[in-house]
């Protein structure tokens, strides 16, 4: 089955800065890549998502970049805002919907 | 984005009784659910694929007998925990989502058993 690892378990940055999250893959027939962000006691919220036939997308401050020959994604989260804590887990699928997700990585952002 | 519920969002019982939790697709239909459990501050963990009419698929180490899946229709999914145990306290998250698009979550129930 598919084995995601996700880096780092925790990160700490200033606010303004940038953050970055990556994620490695095992199954090389997954071809969709979300991310999700989730606050205390709350449901993940999908925030993007890449499909293996794009090497990059962006949505505002939030951009996902894909290799599929690494088998790595990362996101990246620019002008880092206190509201951007929480924590992200990456996911993987090969369709279906049955995704395998990272461990997470719980973001901070000190003010 | 796609809708789903989930009830209760909240139960405490006694060891030794069964709890069931029930997920719906509000705005579409789901002929695959997926049910996750959550520890504090630990990723998601995928239990089960519940599939509409007929048996749900359960990832190695879930014990099926003790976590009963029903989907008995195209937006409801429910999960039973059976003869609950305090180690069975935990956040359970069911999941939808159409085939060809991205998963949504329903808001999670948390489950403790005294």
């Amino acid at each position: 089955g598919e084995n995601v690892e996700q880096h780092p378990s925790t990160l700490s940055v200033q606010e303004g800065d940038s953050a970055v999250i990556k994620c490695t893959y095992s199954d090389s027939a997954s071809n969709y890549f979300p991310w999700y962000k989730q606050e205390l006691g709350k449901r993940p919220q999908l925030i993007i998502d890449i499909r293996s036939n794009v090497g990059e997308k962006k949505d505002q401050r939030i951009a996902v970049t894909l290799n599929k020959t690494a088998k790595h994604f990362s996101l990246h989260i620019t002008e880092t805002q206190p509201e951007d804590s929480a924590v992200y887990f990456c996911a993987a699928s090969r369709g279906g919907n049955q995704f395998y997700f990272g461990t997470g990585t719980s973001l901070t952002v000190i003010p | 984005g796609a809708v789903v519920s989930q009830h209760p969002s909240r139960v405490i019982c006694k060891s030794g009784t069964s709890v069931k939790i029930e997920c719906r697709s509000l705005d579409f239909q789901a002929t695959t659910m997926f049910w996750y459990r959550q520890f504090p501050k630990k990723s998601l963990m995928l239990m089960a694929t519940s599939n509409e009419g007929s048996k749900a698929t359960y990832e190695q180490g879930v014990e099926k007998d003790k976590f009963l899946i029903n989907h008995a229709s195209l937006t409801l999914s429910t999960l039973t925990v059976t003869s609950a145990h305090p180690e069975d306290s935990s956040f359970y998250i069911c999941s939808g989502g159409n085939p060809t698009d991205t998963q949504y979550f329903g808001p999670g129930t948390r489950l403790t058993v005294l």
